[in-house]
C-alpha cells in the first residue's frame, strides 16, 4: 500500500497567517492526489483534486500543489472557520490511502 | 443537490453483523463509482471498499472476507453487510459519491455518517 505521510501533525496559527501542509508518498502518485478539511463531528468536505485543482465553491484562500511524491496545501489569511484537521488523500493505487491527518488550531 | 444518508449503525459484540445503508440523491447513482470511507475514534480516515456501477467490489485487506459491498440502482441504495466484527472495525462510517463518473478517484460528497461500536 502508498503511505501518505503529511507533515506537521498539528499546527498553531493567528487569524490572517499563512500554513503550508505536506504530503509525502511513498511511490509516486502521479497528479491523483486530493485534499479535505474535516471539523468536528462533520464528514470531510473536498478542497482540492488533481493535486492543484479548487473544488467548486472552496475559496481561493485555499491552493494545492505538486505532483509525484510531494504535495503542499496552502491556506493564505487564515480565517475563523478554517480551523480543522487536513487529509490528503492519494486516487492511483488501490488502495487509496489517506494521510494520518494535520490538525489546525488557535 | 447531492444527498447521501447513512442508517443502520449501532452497536454489535465482537464476532457480530450489522448491515449499513446509504440513501443517495440528487444524481444517478448507477453512473457513479460508490464508497465505504471509515474513521476509529480521534483517529484518521480509512478507505474500506468500493463499488462500480457495474457491481465490481473492492475491499481494503482488513475487512476483504468480512464485509460485503452492494448496491440497488433502482433504489438508489449502498450497502455494507459487516460481519465477523471485531474490536478495530469500530468508528464513523462514512459513504461517499466518486468524482467523475465511471470513475475511481477522490469523493466530491459523503454522507454525515454511521456510528459502530463493537463491543461484549
Amino acid at each position: 500500500d502508498i503511505q501518505m505521510t503529511q507533515s506537521p501533525s498539528s499546527v498553531s496559527a493567528s487569524v490572517g497567517d499563512r500554513v503550508t501542509i505536506t504530503c509525502r508518498a511513498s511511490q509516486n502518485v502521479r497528479g491523483r492526489l486530493a485534499w479535505y478539511q474535516q471539523k468536528p463531528g462533520k464528514a470531510p468536505k473536498l478542497l482540492i483534486h488533481a493535486a492543484s485543482t479548487l473544488q467548486s465553491g472552496v475559496p481561493s484562500r485555499f491552493s494545492g500543489s505538486g505532483s509525484g511524491t510531494d504535495f503542499t496545501l496552502t491556506i493564505n489569511n487564515l480565517q475563523p472557520e478554517d480551523y480543522a484537521t487536513y487529509y490528503c488523500q492519494q486516487a492511483n493505487n488501490f488502495p487509496f490511502t489517506f494521510g494520518q491527518g494535520t490538525r489546525l488550531d488557535i | 443537490e447531492v444527498q447521501l444518508l447513512e442508517s443502520g449503525g449501532g452497536s454489535a459484540q465482537p464476532g457480530g453483523s450489522l448491515r449499513l445503508s446509504c440513501a443517495a440523491s440528487g444524481f444517478t447513482l448507477s453512473s457513479y463509482v460508490m464508497t465505504w470511507v471509515r474513521q476509529a475514534p480521534g483517529k484518521g480516515l480509512e478507505w474500506v471498499s468500493d463499488i462500480s456501477g457495474s457491481g465490481r467490489a473492492d475491499y481494503a485487506a482488513s475487512v476483504k472476507g468480512r464485509f460485503i459491498i452492494s448496491r440497488d440502482n433502482s433504489q438508489n441504495m449502498l450497502f455494507l453487510e459487516m460481519n465477523n466484527l471485531r474490536a478495530d472495525d469500530a468508528g464513523t462510517y462514512f459513504c461517499a459519491k466518486g468524482f467523475y463518473e465511471n470513475s475511481h478517484d477522490w469523493f466530491d460528497s459523503w454522507g454525515q455518517g454511521a456510528l459502530v461500536t463493537v463491543s461484549s
